[in-house]
């Protein structure tokens, strides 16, 4: 079956706009994370949906990210007055809890430059 | 809190060597997950292994072999016979129970180069 998508796979945008980010999980997967990772590092945990609600947003940076999943599935990162620290990949990923940490499925990511 | 640390940087092999990429971890969890990725430069995490910390077997997947150890909290994992088509960043991740979410921590990860 298809994988985890997300949409756009590149984004340039000026320092102080919006921007939106997509993911469309692996059907029937329930639990939906999100993910950043700056060059030369591994991801690093942002938000994590259980359904269609945030969990966990602990790895948050800041209040200009915010997250939603309204259906339970589609989810959309958006960040508010972007900053050049806000370039990196975003990764988005998907498992299918059975109980314990199941494995998360990631997307191919969406690279944002923020100029 | 969790980490995770894969000291080796970057590592160049030539084609047919093997190859052990390093992984320490640290947790208070006693129920713990540990995965490990490939990131080809294509950019895409593939998941490679996912181990729960009750079962230290061994594990071997064609020239794939990894080893987990509690007693040093180490999951190493080895290429044998290395191809040039192994090139990538490898990534060590931990999961603990306790985080309800089950979020990856990653370490930095390697940069395996195989040269033909």
């Amino acid at each position: 079956g298809a994988g985890v998508s997300q949409t756009p796979s590149n984004k340039v945008t000026e320092k102080g706009k919006y921007v939106e980010l997509r993911c469309d999980p692996i059907s029937g997967h329930t639990a939906l994370y999100w993910y950043r990772q700056s060059l030369g590092q591994g991801p690093e945990f942002l938000i994590y949906f259980q359904g269609t609600g945030a969990a966990d947003d602990s790895g948050l940076p800041n209040d200009r990210f915010f997250a939603v999943r309204p259906e339970g599935s589609v989810s959309t990162l958006k960040i508010q007055r972007t900053e050049r620290g806000d370039s990196a990949v975003y990764l988005c990923a998907s498992s299918s809890p059975t109980g314990g940490a199941d494995t998360q499925y990631f997307g191919p990511g969406t690279r944002l430059t923020v100029l | 809190a969790q980490k995770v640390t894969q000291a080796q940087t970057e590592i160049s092999v030539v084609e047919k060597e093997d190859v052990t990429l390093d992984c320490v971890y640290e947790t208070r969890d006693t129920t713990y997950y540990l995965f490990w990725y490939k990131q080809p430069p294509s950019g895409e995490l593939v998941f490679l292994i996912r181990r729960n910390s009750f079962d230290e077997q061994n594990e071997i997947s064609g020239r794939y072999s990894w080893n987990f150890q509690k007693s040093t909290s180490s999951f190493n994992f080895t290429i044998t016979a290395s191809q040039v088509v192994d090139s990538a960043v490898y990534f060590c991740a931990l999961s603990e129970a306790g985080a309800g979410s089950y979020q990856l921590t990653f370490g930095k990860g390697t940069k395996l180069s195989v040269i033909p």
